[in-house]
């Protein structure tokens, strides 16, 4: 069956720094993947999606990399600021099929 | 971007009885509709696809005499719990299919609904 993991449960850097995030995911080969953000009582925000025919996607200070090879997929934020502070998901997609959402990392910019 | 609604935000009720949850697509129209439940500290977990006119799709072990889903409008998906017990306590979160060209989708989440069974 299809397995998603984000490589920590919780990260913390300090502000200012890249944060990188791991989503890897096995028994599956999507077609896209995207990566959402999660503030603590709310619902997911969408921020990126990124298809299997691209390397790598930005959107401001984001930046998202997918490697169908090593299956996985890298999500960074550069210049880090406490507000960055929240739970990222990824969510591997296919066409037609519902797509399945990662655990999540907790992610803390301290100042 | 499109915005989805969920009402209400918090409810309170005791054991046994029912609880409804309204997901409103705001601006757009949705055909499909989705619902998801998270438990403190776990990802989404998904409940039951949503389509407009017919009938809900339901992930495995989810109840569909307990969980309750009518998508009567393009704008308009309801769950309720029927007969809700302490067990069924979570965050439910709805969302709206939104197609991005290319065959590509993406989803349009509710702020979430917390629902404490007593």
């Amino acid at each position: 069956s299809q397995k998603i993991e984000q490589n920590s449960e919780a990260l913390n850097i300090q502000e200012g720094k890249t944060a990188t995030l791991t989503c890897n995911y096995t028994n599956y080969s999507p077609a896209y993947l995207q990566w959402y953000r999660q503030d603590p009582g709310r619902g997911p925000v969408f921020l990126l999606l990124i298809r299997e025919n691209e390397k790598e996607k930005r959107k401001e200070r984001l930046k998202v990399t997918f490697d169908t090879t090593l299956k996985q997929s890298l999500f960074h934020i550069t210049a880090s600021q406490p507000a960055d502070s929240a739970t990222y998901l990824c969510a591997p997609g296919d066409y037609g099929q519902n797509f399945v959402f990662g655990p999540g990392t907790r992610l803390s910019v301290l100042p | 971007g499109a915005v989805v609604s969920q009402h209400p935000s918090w409810v309170i009720c005791k054991s046994g009885t029912s609880v409804k949850i309204e997901c409103r697509s705001l601006d757009f129209q949705a055909t499909t509709m989705f619902w998801y439940r998270q438990f403190p500290k776990q990802s989404l977990m998904l409940m039951a696809t949503s389509n407009e006119g017919s009938k809900a799709t339901y992930e495995q072990g989810v109840e569909k005499d307990k969980f309750l889903i009518n998508h009567a409008s393009l704008t308009l998906s309801t769950l309720t719990v029927t007969s809700a017990h302490p067990e069924d306590s979570s965050f439910y979160i709805c969302s709206a299919r939104v197609l991005m060209g290319g065959s590509q989708e993406t989803q349009y989440f509710g702020p979430g609904t917390r629902l404490l069974v007593l």
